[in-house]
């Protein structure tokens, strides 16, 4: 069963018209993550959460946003895509502890900029 | 969080052991090496981590070197499935952050 899930997995949208990927989680875990992969990259990460606490990467660019408004749901906002956003957005937990924090993926939502 | 440099790519014949390096020579004693791997088209999948011994887990062995400046991944079969490019990520305990860096692409032939 998937436990972190990605809706939907391929979304169109215009250019300046703001979008919004979800993300949702069955697994309870503290921190969640949203990365960007362009074609041919690695993932880079955009930001995360530990708990309600947001953690913004510095090169983020300001037209990303993101709400968490509970544990189990995470949410991305474009706020006026350009062709360069165009790229796979992909969702991933974890449970940071002091042993571990491995990460669970979903399988991403590719996005295209027309 | 330390830096991690792989090959580009590697390539092994199916059924055979596939050894995939990664050297971490600025690991700090607090950081894990994990691997992770991501099949065409798909998220990233965790594979294994470890801190200091070497790990074994149904999918795969990590051998930390005793200096911990290197690993290796071992998948012991290789199948065409595992065919992917593959992330050795350094990153401390307990911290939230895991960044990519550009990963090696294994390709398993028939």
């Amino acid at each position: 069963d998937a436990m972190v899930i990605q809706n939907p997995r391929y979304q169109v949208t215009q250019f300046g018209k703001p979008v919004t990927l979800s993300c949702s989680q069955t697994l309870n875990h503290n921190v969640m993550y949203w990365y960007q992969q362009k074609s041919s990259q690695a993932p880079k990460l955009l930001f995360h959460y530990y708990d309600k606490d947001f953690n913004n990467e510095a090169d983020t660019p300001d037209n990303f946003q993101s709400r968490r408004p509970n544990t189990s749901f995470c949410f991305l906002d474009i706020r006026s895509p350009g062709l360069g956003d165009a790229a796979m957005y992909l969702c991933a937990t974890s449970r940071s502890t002091f042993q571990s924090n491995e990460a669970f993926f979903g399988q991403g939502t590719r996005l295209t900029v027309v | 969080d330390a830096k991690t440099t792989q090959p580009t790519s590697m390539d092994c014949a199916e059924g055979r052991a596939a050894n995939l390096p990664c050297n971490h020579s600025t690991i700090s004693g607090n950081e894990y090496v994990y691997w992770y791997r991501q099949i065409h088209s798909q998220g990233p999948q965790y594979i294994i981590h470890g801190l200091k011994n070497n790990e074994t887990n149904e999918m795969a062995s990590l051998i930390i070197t005793e200096d911990r400046k290197s690993s290796t991944l071992i998948l012991p079969h290789a199948t065409l499935r595992d065919t992917a490019v593959y992330y050795c990520i350094v990153s401390k305990f307990a911290n939230s952050k895991l960044t990519f860096g550009k990963g090696i692409t294994l390709s398993v032939r028939p």
